[in-house]
């Protein structure tokens, strides 16, 4: 199976940057992609990193190392309506979709 | 443009009810899934479509049914709801191929069973 690790809540001040950390456990995978959440909303698509290294799209930057096992999520220039649920997902056959449980991001002015 | 539709965006059963939670897509995807998200587990999937006719097990099937007679359609059935299937109800869509790894959810479906 596939297990994906991220911590479970962020606090940062607006304005700054915040990384958000996953770890994952699978025998396979394609790729991993990056979700937002809004309280009450569905979740939107954010990156997607099929290879190794930084994916950048605007604001928000994404990260893989499949020999580390590890990706992370950059938000730069945080600001309020960042405040939101993260989720890590890895991309397996099917094109089927395993999350991780979710980072809720807390902007403070 | 509608995206992918769900409805209906509330329901509640009674125990040993069944009831179909409908989705469609417009942008001609052919892969689509359902997932349930539950409080503090993130979203784990029930079941997915590779294409129309073709329909597999996700994480979490039991006690539920789909078919996919068509690209755009994907419904899901609660065969004989129970308390445990009370949760939000996601639809995604996305066009495959592992170089365009984004899906498009639905609004979801809050469903409560008594």
């Amino acid at each position: 199976g596939q297990s994906l690790e991220q911590p479970s809540e962020v606090t940062a001040v607006e304005g700054a940057i915040v990384q958000i950390n996953c770890t994952y456990q699978t025998s396979g995978f394609y790729g991993l992609s990056w979700y937002q959440q809004h309280d009450g909303g569905a979740p939107t698509f954010l990156s997607y990193n099929a290879l190794d290294g930084l994916e950048e799209t605007g604001r928000f930057s994404s990260f893989l190392s499949r020999s580390d096992s590890y990706g992370y999520l950059l938000l730069q220039e945080l600001q309020m309506k960042d405040s939101a649920s993260y989720f890590c997902a890895l991309t397996g056959g099917g094109n089927k979709l395993t999350f991780g449980t979710g980072t809720q991001l807390k902007v403070e002015l | 443009n509608a995206g992918v539709t769900q409805t209906p965006k509330f329901q509640v059963l009674k125990t040993g009810q069944s009831m179909t939670l409908q989705c469609a897509q417009d942008m001609n995807h052919e892969y689509m899934s359902w997932y349930r998200q539950d409080p503090g587990m993130g979203l784990r999937l029930i079941h997915y479509s590779v294409g129309a006719g073709i329909t597999d097990q996700g994480e979490v099937p039991n006690g539920y049914n789909v078919s996919r007679s068509t690209t755009e359609d994907f419904p899901l059935r609660l065969l004989s709801a129970a308390p445990s299937q009370t949760s939000v109800y996601f639809c995604a869509s996305s066009y495959g191929g592992q170089t365009v790894g984004g899906y498009t959810f639905g609004s979801g479906t809050r469903l409560t069973v008594v």
